[in-house]
C-alpha cells in the first residue's frame, strides 16, 4: 500500500538551531514528494516538492530512495516556521491522487 | 482572486440532519478535490473532479456522502444523515491541471460538528 509516515507528531525546537522533520513512504515506484505546510489561521500550501530540488524559506529535503525517506530540513529554526508540516506522495496507477502523512506540529521557541 | 472559497466556514447540526458544504474553485482550474482532516486519520483525500467528472470517489467513506460538481466553478459535498462521527474539518482544494504535474490550492475549510 502507498503510505506516508510522519513518526513525529510534535516537535520543538529552539530559535537558531536546525530541525528535522522526518517523513518516511511506502511506494513500489519512483516517488512524487512534497511538503506542505500550514501557519496558524492560513491556509494549507505548498511548501516544496522534490523534483524541483528548491530551498523555500531555507529548507530542503532529499530525496533517499534507500531509506524511503524525504525528511525536511532547515539548518537555522525561525519563530515564523512554527506550523504544521504535512509531508505527501503522489500515488500512480489508474487515477493520481496525493496521499498524506498526518503531519508534524513544529514549534520553534524564542 | 479569492483563491477557494467554501462555505460555511463553521457548520454545527444535529445527528441525522442533512449538511451541505460548498466549494468555488480558483478559476480556471480542472480539478477540484475534497478532503476530510480529523485527530485520527489526518488528511484524506474523499474524491476529486477533472472537468466537472468525478474520477476517484474511492476515499467516500459511505453512501451517506455524496459530491456534486454541476459546473466548473461550484461544488457541493453533501452528508446525509450526518453523524458525529463525520465531525471534521473538510477540505476543498483546486489545481490547474492535476494532482501530478501541478500544486493543489486550498480552500480555508469547513469545520463540521455534529452533535
Amino acid at each position: 500500500a502507498q503510505r506516508v509516515t510522519q513518526p513525529e507528531k510534535l516537535l520543538s525546537v529552539f530559535k537558531g538551531a536546525p530541525v528535522e522533520l522526518k517523513c518516511n513512504y511506502s511506494y513500489s515506484g519512483s516517488p512524487e514528494l512534497f511538503w506542505y505546510v500550514q501557519y496558524s489561521r492560513q491556509r494549507l500550501q505548498l511548501l516544496l516538492r522534490h523534483i524541483s530540488r528548491e530551498s523555500i524559506k531555507g529548507f530542503t529535503a532529499d530525496l533517499n530512495k534507500g531509506e524511503t525517506s524525504f525528511h525536511l530540513k532547515k539548518p537555522f529554526a525561525q519563530e515564523e516556521d512554527s506550523a504544521m508540516y504535512y509531508c505527501a506522495l503522489i500515488t500512480q496507477g489508474g487515477s493520481e491522487k496525493l496521499v498524506f502523512g498526518k503531519g508534524t506540529k513544529l514549534t520553534v521557541n524564542p | 482572486d479569492a483563491g477557494v472559497i467554501q462555505s460555511p466556514r463553521h457548520e454545527v447540526t444535529e445527528m441525522g440532519q442533512e449538511v451541505t458544504l460548498r466549494c468555488k474553485p480558483i478559476s480556471g482550474h480542472d480539478y477540484l478535490f475534497w478532503y476530510r482532516q480529523t485527530m485520527m486519520r489526518g488528511l484524506e483525500l474523499l474524491i476529486y473532479f477533472n472537468n466537472n467528472v468525478p474520477i476517484d470517489d474511492s476515499g467516500m467513506p459511505e453512501d451517506r456522502f455524496s459530491a456534486k460538481m454541476p459546473n466548473a466553478s461550484f461544488s457541493t459535498l453533501k452528508i446525509q444523515p450526518s453523524e458525529p462521527r463525520d465531525s471534521a474539518v473538510y477540505f476543498c482544494a483546486s489545481s490547474a491541471s492535476g494532482a501530478y504535474t501541478d500544486t493543489q490550492y486550498f480552500g480555508p475549510g469547513t469545520r463540521l460538528t455534529v452533535l
